[in-house]
């Protein structure tokens, strides 16, 4: 069984950059494994962000920026908003399988 | 703009079959694949499965000997069973939008949600 792994909690500063990551129990995340990022607040759904590695939907902020680094599926926001306090989620696929990440809940402070 | 809605019962006993559907409007259920996706209270995010619009399916290893999925594409809608469900089945239940069935890789993917809807397994 893979295991994806997030940073269960991180804290950042208004206007300050942070950067949220995704590691594969597998190895090294990789384009195969077409990450996907997802925001998602207090009772509601998820919201998609990025999908494929650093692809951002039409309605995603431009601070919101995705990459591979260190072999794992990063997220880095800049410019942090109050808003983007919430629950990251990652999303990696697996010949057929997706397995999300444990979720990370990031603070703004 | 699509949209996707749950239904079904919110109660469900042990051992008994959840069921749910979700429907599809503003657009067609054809050209896409269509997952459930599961959050019990509190905890993350559980990706259950993804059915096809021709009705091919892949299950999460975990459920799959539990789970099973449909399409009717008469009616815009794809459905969720559950069998044999215990209290570690209750959760918010997602479906979502998985992609082109033609090309997913070509993107995007689970772009769409559902509101969700709470199952609550409970005698």
């Amino acid at each position: 069984q893979i295991v994806v792994t997030q940073e269960p909690s991180l804290t950042v500063s208004p206007g300050g950059t942070v950067t949220l990551t995704c590691a594969s129990s597998a190895g090294a995340v990789t384009t195969g494994n077409y990450p996907n990022w997802f925001q998602q607040n207090p009772g509601q759904a998820p919201r998609a962000l990025i999908y494929f590695t650093n692809n951002r939907h039409s309605w995603t902020p431009a601070r919101f920026s995705a990459s591979l680094l260190g072999g794992k599926a990063a997220l880095t926001l800049s410019g942090v908003q109050p808003d983007d306090e919430s629950n990251y989620y990652c999303l990696l696929y697996y010949g057929g399988a997706w397995v999300f990440g444990g979720g990370t809940r990031l603070t703004v402070l | 703009q699509v949209q996707l809605q749950e239904s079904g019962p919110g109660l469900v006993k042990p051992s008994e079959t959840l069921s749910l559907t979700c429907t599809v409007s503003g657009g067609s259920i054809n050209k896409y694949i269509w997952s459930w996706i599961r959050q019990p209270p509190g905890k993350g995010l559980e990706w259950i499965g993804y059915i096809y619009d021709s009705g091919r399916t892949t299950y999460n290893p975990s459920l799959t000997s539990r789970v099973t999925m449909s399409v009717d594409t008469s009616k815009d809608q794809f459905s969720l069973k559950v069998n044999y469900v215990t209290a570690a089945d209750t959760a918010v239940y997602y479906c979502a939008r998985g992609g082109y069935s033609h090309a997913w890789t070509t993107g995007p993917v689970f772009d769409v949600w559902g509101h969700g809807t709470l199952v609550t397994v409970s005698s």
